[in-house]
């Protein structure tokens, strides 16, 4: 089956600088790649997502990528806000299937 | 989100009693997951269903079942509850007229067996 493994598991940030957390995942026939975030007390909300006949896609200061060759994807926020602390994960499926998730990255980002 | 409601949102209860998780939601999906999520671990996949006669193990699928009793209810049950099972549970849902993606999830049930 699909493994996805994240890195890293923490990562602290100053205010205004950007994060940057990757991902890899082992099925090439993976088609579909969203990113989640977990604020304290809920549950994932989805905030990007990629298809595999995409490279990179943005939305305001969240942009992801994606390495099919290299079987990776990467989440960048740029212009980090105290409000962007929060536990990120990444996830990976086959079309239809249901998701692998990364291990989480807390992210904290230092006023 | 909202539309995705988990009952209850937490539980304290002893090794070997019977456990009941439930999940309704008002998206009109026919998809619906259960996950446990363990510090460190990210999210597993338990049982998953894709519509109310449809049910598939997932990947820890040992000591829990599951019944979907409606296309808007599928809950989750712990036969024999034992500490290891004290985890942090979400119920998410999805619509298979979007390619199933993306996935919608509660805000969860935290268990706690003692």
């Amino acid at each position: 089956g699909e493994n996805v493994e994240q890195h890293p598991s923490t990562l602290s940030v100053q205010e205004g600088d950007s994060a940057v957390i990757k991902c890899t995942y082992s099925d090439s026939a993976s088609n579909y790649f969203p990113w989640y975030k977990q604020e304290l007390g809920k549950g994932p909300q989805l905030i990007i997502d990629i298809r595999s006949n995409v490279g990179e896609k943005k939305d305001q200061r969240i942009a992801v990528t994606l390495n099919k060759t290299a079987k990776h994807f990467s989440l960048h926020i740029t212009e980090t806000q105290p409000e962007d602390s929060a536990v990120y994960f990444c996830a990976a499926s086959i079309r239809g299937r249901a998701l692998t998730f990364g291990s989480g990255t807390r992210l904290q980002v230092q006023p | 989100d909202a539309d995705v409601t988990q009952t209850p949102r937490n539980r304290i209860t002893k090794t070997g009693k019977r456990i009941m998780l439930e999940c309704s939601q008002t998206k009109g999906h026919d998809r619906m997951y259960w996950y446990r999520q363990d510090p460190g671990l990210g999210l597993q996949l338990i049982y998953y269903s894709f519509d109310v006669k449809d049910i598939n193990k997932g990947e820890i699928s040992d000591g829990y079942s599951v019944s979907r009793q409606a296309q808007a209810k599928f809950s989750l049950s712990l036969e024999s509850a034992i500490p290891n099972q004290t985890a942090l549970y979400f119920c998410a849902t999805s619509d298979s007229r979007e390619g199933n993606q993306p996935q919608h999830f509660g805000d969860g049930t935290r268990l706690s067996i003692l």
